[in-house]
Parts: C-alpha cells; structure tokens; sequence
C-alpha cells in the first residue's frame, strides 16, 4: 500500500496564480484532513472531510477550497495564490474521529 | 482545546533511554492525550495515545499521570532516526471537532552517537 500520497512535491507560483493539490489514501479511510505548517511552527488545519461528500472549515480556511472527489482523493484548491500562503501542505486521513491519523509526505510550496 | 507545554529542545546519547514531557493541567475527562512525531523533511508520524492507563507499542512507552495533568513519552533506547519533533496533542473524543489534531511547537529531539 502507498498509504497517503501528495501531488506534487514542490511547487512556486506567482501572485495571483491558481492551482489545485491533490491528496489520494489507498486505506479505505473515511476521514481526510488538509493542514498546513510554516516555518519552526506546528501544523494548522486547513480543511477537513469527516465522511465522502462532506467538508467542514479547520482553524485557517481562507483563501483555500477544498473538494471530496470520492473517498480516496481529497483536493485542496488555491484560487488565486499570495505569498502569506506560502508553506508545506500536509493531507492526512483516518478511519474515523478515534483512530491515528496517516500523513503524507508534504506539497511544498512558495508563493512569489 | 485544552493546551499542552512541552520543552523546546532536549538532547539524548544513543541506545539510552528519553523521557518527553508534557503538562496538559486544563485536561479535561474526554480528551485522549495523543503523541506524534515529525522527522526532518517528512510528514508527522503517529507514536501512541492513551487515556488513563500506562501504554505501550512497539516504538514507545506512555506514562500518564494518576491526575492526567501530565504525561511523558518514553522512548526505551533511542536511535539516531528517533531525532524528530515530537508533539503531545490533546484529542477529544467527543464535540464538532471531528478528531482534529491541534499541532503546538513540539519538543526537538536531538541524538548523539
């Protein structure tokens, strides 16, 4: 199993520039988590999908969207990128609210 | 969410034991009390959780306090690919959170060979 992957790995955008993140789990987990960190600091939650179809707000939801594609992929949308949005995005998922959470490896990524 | 103090930084020798702390005094009766860690370039990584009791897994020891005002991770023989960021999370098991994690600073561990 690849667990949870990321695309992509690293990626620098413009001002203004759009570009989606994507997120794929290959454990049949029900819940998926959108977090981001910035430098020497914890990780913050973006957005998260307790269930297929559903989504909810985290602590630091805007300027992103998210969307449940289906169970296995979760997308995390830029529309229009700055610079305060620069950092590593992390996605994570979980069989549900009691279980350890997986992440994946980490999209990269700076805004200039 | 109730809120975690743990070190900044801690230092260890390889193959001896590390005791991480962590005070979680406003603790409340639902709240598991989670350990992850977070190696150099890498996702963070799940280590263990408990409520009450004393656990333990193949990567580590949880001590809990009888009050549940602290708690400490206990690494039996630490490696150099244990040196990582540890965070002790808070977890409610109940409420609209959904299992959110809330990520503080963490402790750096560092290992000497």
């Amino acid at each position: 199993n690849a667990g949870v992957t990321q695309t992509p790995k690293f990626q620098v955008l413009k001002t203004g520039q759009s570009m989606t993140l994507q997120c794929a789990q290959d454990m049949n987990h029900n819940s998926m988590y959108w977090y981001r960190q910035d430098p020497g600091m914890g990780l913050r939650l973006i957005y998260y999908s307790a269930s297929e179809g559903t989504t909810d707000k985290g602590e630091v939801p805007n300027g992103y969207n998210v969307s449940r594609l289906n169970k296995r992929e979760f997308s995390l949308r830029l529309e229009s990128a700055a610079p305060s949005q620069t950092s590593v995005y992390f996605c994570a998922s979980t069989w549900g609210r009691y279980y350890e959470q997986y992440f994946g490896p980490g999209t990269r990524l700076t805004v200039t | 969410d109730a809120k975690t103090t743990q070190p900044n930084s801690m230092e260890s020798n390889e193959e001896e034991p590390v005791h991480l702390p962590c005070n979680h005094s406003t603790i409340s009766g639902t709240d598991y009390i989670h350990w992850y860690r977070q190696l150099p370039s890498q996702g963070p990584e799940y280590v263990i959780h408990g409520l009450t009791s004393n656990v333990n897994n193949r990567m580590a020891s949880l001590a809990i306090a009888e009050d549940r005002k602290s708690s400490t991770l206990i690494l039996h023989r630490a490696t150099l690919r244990d040196a990582a960021v540890y965070y002790c999370i808070l977890r409610n098991a109940g409420g609209t959170s959904y299992g959110k994690l809330t990520f503080g600073q963490g402790t750096i561990l560092t290992v000497h060979p």
